[in-house]
């Protein structure tokens, strides 16, 4: 069966530090996958998204960039931390436009 | 452009009794359209989806859901509620083409009184 991992699954990072938070799937190949971040009381905001080794999109202008390295791993990754991109983080992947979520990184920058 | 609008923020409910989350959406074809279910902490687990066919869907955890097209609505319900399912619900709508990609609601609250 297919699984999503998340790691860390908590981080508290200074105003200005770099960041990176790494998603991997088992069981499926070639899947899409999404980063996501969710704040209180806005629902889920998608950041980027992938739908091969390469291949990203951005959804919003900001702060934060990703990466596809392998077909089943996806990183999100800043150079310089703001106090805006505190938040709850989930990677997921997709297949037959089902989508699966990880269990979340809870980011604190301060 | 895709939109999906739950207009509760936070309903409460008591255990035993039924449940109905209301979800409208916005979207210029036939829309993909889903329910999650998030526990505090916890990443979102699909509780049933709707793709075309019969409009009463089935899912996990005794829920269902009814899509009317002529309302716009995907209405999660629940006949008989039990203190696990206080979580947060979200309903979602799926876009076409090869991304895949949901746009989701801001999210129900949901609290369960003994």
């Amino acid at each position: 069966s297919q699984t999503i991992h998340q790691w860390p699954a908590t981080l508290v990072q200074p105003v200005g530090s770099p960041l990176s938070l790494e998603c991997t799937v088992e069981g499926t190949s070639n899947p899409n996958l999404y980063w996501y971040r969710q704040a209180a009381g806005r629902g889920l905001q998608l950041l980027f998204y992938s739908v091969g080794i390469g291949q990203i999109s951005s959804e919003v202008p900001q702060n934060l960039s990703a990466s596809r390295p392998q077909d089943r791993q996806f990183i999100l990754s800043s150079k310089k931390l703001l106090l805006s991109d505190s938040g709850f983080y989930l990677c997921a992947w997709s297949v037959n436009r089902e989508q699966y979520f990880g269990p979340g990184t809870r980011l604190t920058v301060t | 452009a895709q939109s999906v609008t739950q207009p509760d923020i936070h309903i409460t409910v008591s255990e035993g009794a039924s449940l109905e989350l209301r979800c409208n959406y916005s979207y210029g074809a036939t829309p993909y359209l889903f329910w999650y279910v998030q526990s505090p902490g916890q990443g979102l687990q699909l509780l049933l989806k709707y793709f075309s066919g019969d409009t009463l869907v089935q899912g996990i955890k005794g829920f269902e859901a009814e899509f009317k097209r002529s309302q716009s609505s995907f209405n999660l319900r629940k006949p008989s509620v039990h203190w696990s399912d206080a979580a947060e619900y979200f309903c979602a709508v799926g876009t076409q083409g090869g991304s895949e990609k949901l746009v989701f609601g801001k999210g129900t609250k949901l609290t369960v009184n003994p």
